[in-house]
This record gives structure tokens, sequence and C-alpha cells, in this order.
């Protein structure tokens, strides 16, 4: 079963409006990841955040991790056309699980010109 | 970090036939990791293939379905076996990176195939 739940499963915004999709997982996590899949292509990794940091940013990518809640939150400010992906958050357990990530079900982000 | 180079990038195929992905890393790497992407879902972990040892596959997957070979520390391939319409979908393969032992990870470009 996956780890991460993501909503909304889908997401359409104006050209610089500000998108936040989140992700809510079952288990202690050793860092959580966020990726970014371009039409059906291989994806590539965004931004990590790890358990005990509560919040990271990275250009216009926010990350928030809420451990007690067990959610994250990611937030694209002043989007662009070009940020229109699906984006996908996973969770790493840690060793004891091989350092697997657990990919959630993706959100599907359209920015409209 | 890594580049991989996956193929074929797509293919069709016909009921009963097997088809074997080939996934190429520019550097050597411990463990590569396969994943499956069915239609508009996310992404499921088959195996991890460790070079000089069996592949560890997920519950779920089984050697007989999802063969893998591990040559050398750049190479890998993933054989779908017996294939069936359910098949279709985006076979990923990727590796892992990072600090302190987070595993980040690369992916190649994925190999969309779709069963007739």
């Amino acid at each position: 079963s996956q780890q991460g739940e993501e909503d909304p499963q889908a997401l359409s915004i104006q050209e610089g409006e500000n998108a936040t999709m989140n992700c809510s997982y079952k288990t202690s996590i050793n860092n959580l990841q966020w990726y970014r899949q371009n039409s059906g292509r291989g994806l590539v990794h965004l931004i990590l955040i790890r358990s005990n940091e509560r919040e990271k940013h990275s250009g216009r990518l926010r990350v928030t991790l809420d451990t007690s809640k067990k959610s994250s939150s990611l937030l694209i400010t002043a989007s662009r056309a070009a940020d229109t992906a699906s984006y996908f958050c996973a969770t790493d357990t840690g060793k004891a699980a091989g350092n697997k990530l657990t990919f959630g079900g993706g959100t599907r982000v359209l920015v409209k010109p | 970090s890594a580049v991989i180079s996956q193929k074929p990038s797509r293919d069709i195929c016909q009921r009963g036939t097997s088809l074997t992905i080939q996934c190429q890393v520019d550097s050597q790497v411990t463990m590569m990791f396969w994943y499956r992407q069915q239609p508009g879902q996310s992404l499921t972990l088959i195996a991890t293939a460790n070079q000089g040892s069996e592949a560890t596959y997920e519950s779920g997957f089984v050697i007989d379905k999802f063969p893998i070979s591990r040559p050398n520390l750049t190479f890998s391939t993933l054989t779908v076996s017996n294939m069936s319409p359910e098949d279709s979908s985006i076979y990923l393969c990727s590796v892992g990176r990072g600090p302190s032992g987070a595993n980040v990870l690369t992916f190649g470009a994925g190999s969309r195939l779709t069963v007739l």
C-alpha cells in the first residue's frame, strides 16, 4: 500500500498564482522528498526535508513538514507554464527499510498561460 | 548526479511475448531500483538490483515474471515476461545518491510499454 497520499489529485491555476499540494503518510520517516514528472517521463528530484526539519526552501519551492500530523506540503510560488507536471511526494523510512522510497499518488498541476 | 540511459523508450508488444529493458548508468552504483508506473498511477517499486547478488523483489512481484540482471556496477536489465495488457506501464530504473545516506533517486527517462 502507498505510504503517501496526496491532495488534491489535480490542480489548475493561472500563471503567476501559487500552487499548494499536500502529502500525508502513515509511518515514521527518515526524510520526505518531492519529485516532478513531466508527461510520463522520468522523475526529477526537487527537494528533500529531513524528519528534524520543519521548513525548507529552494528557489520558488517551499516545503513544510509536520511530523506530529505526518504531513507535508509543497508550495510553488509565482507559477509558470513550465511548472505543468505531476508532483509526487516520497517517504524514506530509513536504513531498516533499505532506504527505499515509497511514492504518493501524485498531484497533476496545470498552469495556464 | 548520475546520468541514466534507458531503452527502449517505448514499445508496443504482443500478448505472451517478453521484452527486456536496459538501464545504463554513467557511474558505478551499488543499488539500482526498478519501478513500475501504471497509467495515471504512482510509482511502485518492483525490485532492488544489487551487483553480485540476486535482486530483492517487493511483495506482489516475482522473479519469474520480472527477471533482473545486474552484471556490473553500471548496468542492469529488467525483463517483463509473458506480457498481458495489464503489464502496460512505464517502467523506470533509478539509482540512489545523496548525503548522509539519504536515498535521493535519479531516474531514467522510462520505458513506456503497451501490450496488445
